[in-house]
């Protein structure tokens, strides 16, 4: 059973589009993180959010944690082709002497020029 | 370059073979993850260790184990391997092994069981 349900599983747009990327969960998690792989490499961790309600801003990105702190969503403005990639949001279950990251099964996204 | 690295890059053995995945923490950082990445699954944990010792334990098969050893590297033994058990292995280190500590994340090892 997976955790964390990203939405959507592919999309493809044109250089200079808005999207949104959704992750939804049933449970309730401390924080929520999201990452982006690149084919061949591993996650690298874009931002983590926190609060219930919190809003940060990478540049062209913006992440929003929901108020229940049950999901998230990933704001891209004006896309560039080096946006494409996968993108997983991942949620920390645990106890500070051992925690899991739950993975969503990822949006791969294609900006295309 | 996360400072993570993982050896072998790819890794290429028949159903029934054991094998040895390796990684190297960056420098500094106590904790060692394992994490195993499918096209179905996704990107699922296994099994977490702090300064030598288990801390965590995801979806591991008995047929896998791991250890950490005194100098903080790390290696994941997959087993009786099946067809199944292709996929891509992440290793991925932070500092101290709290829940909101950034995990950085090696390149991975390709297996492939054929």
């Amino acid at each position: 059973t997976q955790l964390l349900e990203q939405s959507p599983q592919f999309l493809s747009i044109q250089e200079g589009e808005n999207l949104t990327v959704y992750c939804n969960s049933s449970s309730v998690f401390s924080s929520l993180q999201w990452y982006r792989q690149e084919p061949g490499e591993g996650p690298v961790l874009l931002v983590t959010v926190v609060t219930g309600g919190e809003v940060k801003k990478l540049k062209r990105l913006t992440f929003q944690f929901g108020d229940a702190r049950k999901d998230s969503s990933l704001h891209i403005t004006a896309a560039q082709p080096g946006d494409t990639g996968l993108y997983l949001c991942a949620g920390a279950r645990g106890s500070n002497s051992g925690y899991a990251l739950n993975f969503g099964k990822g949006t791969s996204l294609l900006v295309t020029p | 370059d996360s400072g993570v690295t993982q050896t072998p890059k790819h890794l290429i053995t028949a159903t029934g073979q054991r094998v040895t995945l390796r990684c190297s923490p960056r420098s500094g950082d106590l904790s060692v993850y394992w994490y195993q990445q499918s096209l179905d699954q996704g990107l699922q944990f296994l099994i977490h260790y702090y300064n030598g010792e288990e801390r965590a334990k995801g979806n591991i098969l008995e047929r896998f184990s791991a250890q950490q050893f005194p100098d903080l590297h790390s290696e994941l033994n997959l087993s009786s391997l099946e067809l199944g058990d292709s996929a891509l292995y992440f290793c991925a280190s932070s500092e101290g092994g709290a829940r909101r500590e950034t995990q950085y994340f090696g390149p991975g090892t390709r297996l492939l069981v054929l």
